[in-house]
């Protein structure tokens, strides 16, 4: 299994500014991802984080908004930037083994104001 | 792309009762399919899940079956107690390039005790 990690899990941001997420995962995973769940809703992937190149960004959102790093295989960071109170949500860090089998995080819970 | 559906989005059972949640996939090519329980304020947990060479799998309480030919899964929960009351979440996982798992839109389950 693979135990999951976020930093922070919660913060209240002003709109207009940016927030960096952490997450650190205990073993070397095959890959990562990042996924929002808005309140009361489902997972929605935002990108695959690649190690050491550009991530694979889903329909409808964009670099310039969610900028992602993957320096290592163990740890991966997104960005959250210009937030407006749309970007009120769960932030979930996913990793997957080479078995398929893919944990998450705990996530961050962002509101903004 | 694939396209996870689930049903239904609420159900109540009095403890002690079984409990089944239903979801249909879309990409036939589609090989894993995990179920994930999500308590609140908490990322969601892997429960059990199944591959596409298999019909059921088992763990204690918690089975999950499939369907291929008709391209569907179902979670059973049986002997449900209190603290089965949770989100669950189906998801399904292609083998068409896209690795990331599609969710369905959970089901929050109440067990009433």
């Amino acid at each position: 299994s693979a135990v999951i990690s976020q930093k922070p899990s919660r913060d209240i941001c002003q709109r207009g500014t940016s927030l960096t997420i952490q997450c650190q995962v205990d073993s070397q995973v095959t890959m990562m991802f990042w996924y929002r769940q808005q309140p009361g809703q489902s997972l929605t992937l935002i990108a695959t984080a690649n190690q050491g190149s550009e991530a694979t960004y889903e329909s409808g959102f964009v670099i310039d908004k969610f900028p992602i790093s993957r320096p290592n295989l163990t740890f991966s960071t997104l960005t959250v930037s210009n937030m407006s109170p749309e970007d009120s949500s769960i932030y979930l860090c996913s990793s997957r083994l080479a078995t398929d089998t893919q944990y998450f995080g705990p996530g961050t819970r962002l509101t903004v104001l | 792309g694939e396209n996870v559906e689930q049903h239904p989005s609420t159900l109540s059972v009095q403890e002690g009762d079984s409990a089944v949640i239903k979801c249909t996939y879309s990409d036939s090519a589609s090989n894993y399919f995990p179920w994930y329980k999500q308590e609140l304020g908490k990322g969601p947990q892997l429960i059990i899940d199944i591959r596409s060479n298999v019909g059921e799998k088992k763990d204690q309480r918690i089975a999950v079956t499939l369907n291929k030919t008709a391209k569907h899964f179902s979670l059973h929960i049986t002997e449900t107690q209190p603290e089965d009351s949770a989100v669950y979440f189906c998801a399904a996982k292609g083998d068409t390039g896209r690795r990331a798992l599609t969710f369905g839109s959970g089901t929050r389950l109440q067990v009433q005790p």
